[in-house]
This record gives C-alpha cells, structure tokens and sequence, in this order.
C-alpha cells in the first residue's frame, strides 16, 4: 500500500522557517514526483510546488505565492521529501499535505494523499 | 496564475444528480486534458475522483462523472447520496509554467 506521512508542523512566527518532511512507503521513491498542497483556515486547495524524480531531471516548480521563499527537495536514500519555508508569513498558515501519484496513469493528477501536518505562524 | 473558479454551493436531494463546474483559461482547462476532481472532508485527505477530465480511478463509483466543454470543465454527481456532502475541488495542469491550479471549491449538500 502506498503511503505518505508529513511531520514538522508547528507554532512559528512571522518571519521564522520551518521544514516539512513527508516520508513515503509503498511506492518506488526514486521515479516518484511529489507535490505539496496547502489549505489556509476557511479557504479552498491550494497547489504549491512539485519535485520531479531524479531520473527526470529532479527539477522543481513552485507557485507564485511561495516562489523564492519555499524550496521542495527530496533525499532518496531515506524516501523523504523536504519543504523547506522561509521568511514565513501570517498567510502562510494551514494544513500542508504531500500529495503523489501511484501510477504513470494519474501522471497530471494526485491519487495518494497525506493527512497533513498543520503549520501556524503568529504575528 | 488565479485559481480556477468554481460555485460556492450546489445542493439536491437523495437520488438527484448534481453538477460543479470549474472555469479557467486556454492556459489550463482549455488547454490540456488533465483535469482532475477532488472529494474533501475537512480534516482528512482529499480524494481523487477523476482524472484527466474524464476517467475514474479503478474500483471508485461510476456515479462520478466528469467532461470539458472550451475553458470549462464539469462533474456530475449523479443519483446523490448522503455520503457524496462535502467539499469538491476540480485541479488542472498548466503546462507553460509547469504548475498546476486548483479551483475555489464547491461545497455539496445533500437535502
């Protein structure tokens, strides 16, 4: 069974960083792209960045919103994911999931799901 | 890049068929057939419903149904259940910035 597991939420303030983890099972980590997915309290959805896997190039993508403050990265070795937030702002609070595919066939999409590790930043 | 836009609600009785639509630009929806729906309840992990505008992950109900006409993509839920309430997110690939954009959410009430 494929799973993902993020830890590393907390209590922060403006300004600080913080670093996710998401520790995946099941699958085979190294063809394995990652992305990473938000919920600020009372709001929608929201896509933040993907990982490729290494054997297609190991690039990353963010959204506008986090682009220059988040960077995604992953260590193979221990089949974990990182995202690393910096210069932490209010907006930034709410629950980040990791998010992936167990298949070639949900290449565009996101079929196995975390349960999400909730970061707070205070004024 | 803005989030794809979605209605707020949509509500039906047990039985009915219900349906979200979800509205973007050339650059996403119009653009690419990877649209991708998404079942929420607050507190869990979101569930995918449909992929690739279309198609259904094996062994899920085929009440769930999804197409796109131009820039906007639907799901139909059809013959409603009580267990079908929650929040519905549609998601799509947008392939010149390499990103993906979710829309606003529609949450389903069944009456």
């Amino acid at each position: 069974e494929v799973q993902v597991v993020e830890s590393g939420g907390g209590l922060v303030k403006s300004g600080e960083s913080l670093r996710l983890s998401c520790a995946a099972s099941g699958l085979t980590f190294t063809y394995a792209w990652m992305s990473w997915v938000r919920q600020a309290p009372g709001k929608g959805l929201e896509w933040i960045g993907r990982i490729k896997s290494k054997t297609d190039g190991g690039t990353a993508e963010y959204a506008a919103s986090v682009k220059d403050r988040f960077t995604i990265s992953r260590d193979d070795s221990k089949n974990t994911f990182f995202l690393q937030m910096n210069n932490l702002e209010t907006g930034d609070t709410g629950v980040y999931y990791c998010a992936t595919r167990s298949g070639l066939q949900f290449a565009h999409s996101f079929d196995i799901w975390g349960q999400g590790t909730v970061v707070t930043v205070s004024s | 890049q803005s989030a794809l836009t979605q209605p707020r609600s949509v509500s039906g009785s047990p039985g009915q068929s219900v349906t979200i639509s979800c509205t973007g630009t050339t650059s996403d929806v119009g653009g690419y057939d990877h649209v991708s729906w998404y079942q929420h309840h607050p507190g869990t992990a979101p569930k995918l419903i449909i992929f690739d505008v279309t198609r259904r992950p094996s062994g899920d109900p085929d009440r769930f149904s999804g197409s796109k006409s131009g820039n906007t993509a639907s799901l139909t839920i059809s013959g409603l259940q009580a267990e079908d309430e929650g929040d519905y997110y549609c998601c799509s690939y947008a392939g010149s910035q390499r990103i993906y954009v979710f829309g606003t959410g529609t949450k389903v009430t069944v009456l």
